[in-house]
């Protein structure tokens, strides 16, 4: 299994461009999400998933968009990435919402 | 509503000496509690988790941590540090639904040889 997957590692964009992250994961997980780290912050919801099909907005979603068509995925989209938006990404997915989540390796974002 | 407090922003230990890592945590509803760790530059790692089973809960590498409810604490301690353990490491906890995970700021563990 590769677990869970990220794209890209790291990704530089200018004010006002989109971009979206990949997220996959193999391990048939119903629960998916995206966090944001920020120094000294710890790592802050952004969005998740339940199921294919469901999302819902976490604690910071302004600014981005997802989407859940199959199991696997669970794209981040940057609509007009902003310089508040340079943070590190990450991944997550579990069975279920209360379980021991997996992370992927992370996407280093600058946004100029 | 959930939330998560890390007692100490930075902790130092000698190689070899005991570590505690403090974490206070709130929650409406039956916790699930856990601890990761991210070594620089990594992913992270789940060190243990507590779901509503024996309360002194056994993780990897040596670590282990203590549910008590009546003093709403999830500290994490290890007998003997390693220069290895030098990392963050994050109290989490989850009430399920639209909270997720909640991460506490982190505690930066350093290890003086």
């Amino acid at each position: 299994n590769a677990g869970v997957t990220q794209t890209p590692k790291f990704q530089v964009l200018k004010t006002g461009q989109s971009m979206t992250l990949q997220c996959a994961q193999d391990m048939n997980h119903e629960y998916m999400s995206w966090y944001r780290q920020d120094p000294g912050m710890g790592l802050r919801l952004i969005h998740y998933s339940v199921g294919a099909g469901i999302t819902d907005q976490g604690e910071v979603p302004n600014g981005y968009n997802v989407s859940r068509s199959t199991t696997e995925d669970f794209p981040l989209r940057l609509l007009s990435a902003a310089p508040s938006q340079t943070s590190v990404y990450f991944c997550a997915s579990s069975y279920l919402e209360m379980d021991e989540q997996f992370f992927g390796p992370g996407t280093r974002l600058t946004v100029l | 509503a959930q939330s998560v407090t890390q007692l100490d922003s930075h902790v130092s230990v000698s190689e070899g000496t005991p570590v505690l890592l403090r974490c206070n945590y709130s929650s409406s509803y039956s916790p699930s509690l856990f601890w990761y760790v991210q070594h620089p530059n990594k992913g992270l790692q789940l060190l243990l988790k507590y779901t509503s089973a024996a309360t002194l809960v056994k993780g990897i590498n040596g670590f282990e941590a203590e549910f008590k409810k009546s003093e709403t604490s999830f500290h994490l301690t290890k007998p003997s540090a390693h220069m290895s353990d030098a990392a963050e490491y994050f109290c989490v906890v989850t009430g399920g639904g639209a909270d997720g995970l909640t991460f506490g700021k982190g505690t930066h563990l350093i290890i003086q040889p």
